[in-house]
């Protein structure tokens, strides 16, 4: 099974439409992160949680909002879906290791807003 | 302002020779840089980091040279094997106050080798 599980994996919705997209993870990491992935732009952070009553903006949080339920678990909502919010998202966590801190991530939800 | 940058979208190579993929930085305070890889339906992995105090660090057929007076680093892959072929993201890591560590990815550079 996978460290760190993304759901679902694809998603096809429309404009104006809720959409949440899950992680959970076995790692027992303290760190959670949520990344989007654009072609030829990188992978650029929306939010991130330290800990369970740890929420953080990241680069590009307009238009999303996050929900660390436990510590093994961070959702990713769009209140209003709009199609430039058509990506590939990933979900990471990481230990607190310093300067050299790893990420590990989960296999990507590809999201289509029509 | 683009902190990281990966001014190669991609990079052909023939199977055996070397692959070299390259990353420019404009921040100065960076302490870290990392190089993950990624695969097509897959999340990217860690592959090799180096220490702003260091030049060199070599992990089996991956070493990473840093160049802090040019604000540059690379990826060498010697033999490039067909199993290379994925998207390398350069990020670089710099303090950002209260225990933690911001992270900044480049745009990523794809490696397909040939075999």
């Amino acid at each position: 099974d996978a460290d760190v599980t993304q759901t679902p994996r694809n998603r096809i919705t429309k404009t104006g439409k809720r959409i949440m997209l899950e992680c959970s993870q076995t790692k027992g990491h303290d760190r959670m992160y949520w990344y989007r992935q654009d072609p030829g732009l990188g992978l650029r952070l929306i939010y991130y949680s330290f800990d369970v009553k740890d929420i953080n903006k990241g680069e590009i949080s307009d238009g999303y909002s996050v929900s660390r339920q436990a510590q093994a678990k961070f959702s990713l909502s769009l209140e209003s879906a709009i199609p430039n919010q058509t990506a590939l998202y990933f979900c990471a966590t990481s230990d607190p290791t310093g300067a050299n801190e790893k990420l590990f991530f989960g296999s990507g939800t590809q999201l289509s807003v029509l | 302002d683009q902190q990281v940058k990966q001014n190669s979208p991609s990079l052909s190579v023939q199977e055996g020779r070397i692959s070299i993929l390259n990353c420019d930085y404009t921040n100065s305070m960076f302490d870290y840089f990392l190089w993950y890889k990624k695969y097509p339906a897959e999340g990217p992995t860690f592959l090799i980091s180096i220490s702003s105090i260091k030049d060199k660090n070599e992990d089996g057929r991956f070493t990473v040279f840093l160049n802090k007076s040019a604000k540059h680093l690379s990826l060498h892959i010697v033999p490039s094997q067909p199993g290379d072929s994925a998207v390398y993201f350069c990020a670089a890591s710099v303090y950002s106050g209260a225990g933690s560590y911001q992270l900044t990815f480049g745009k990523g550079t794809k490696l397909s080798v040939i075999p």
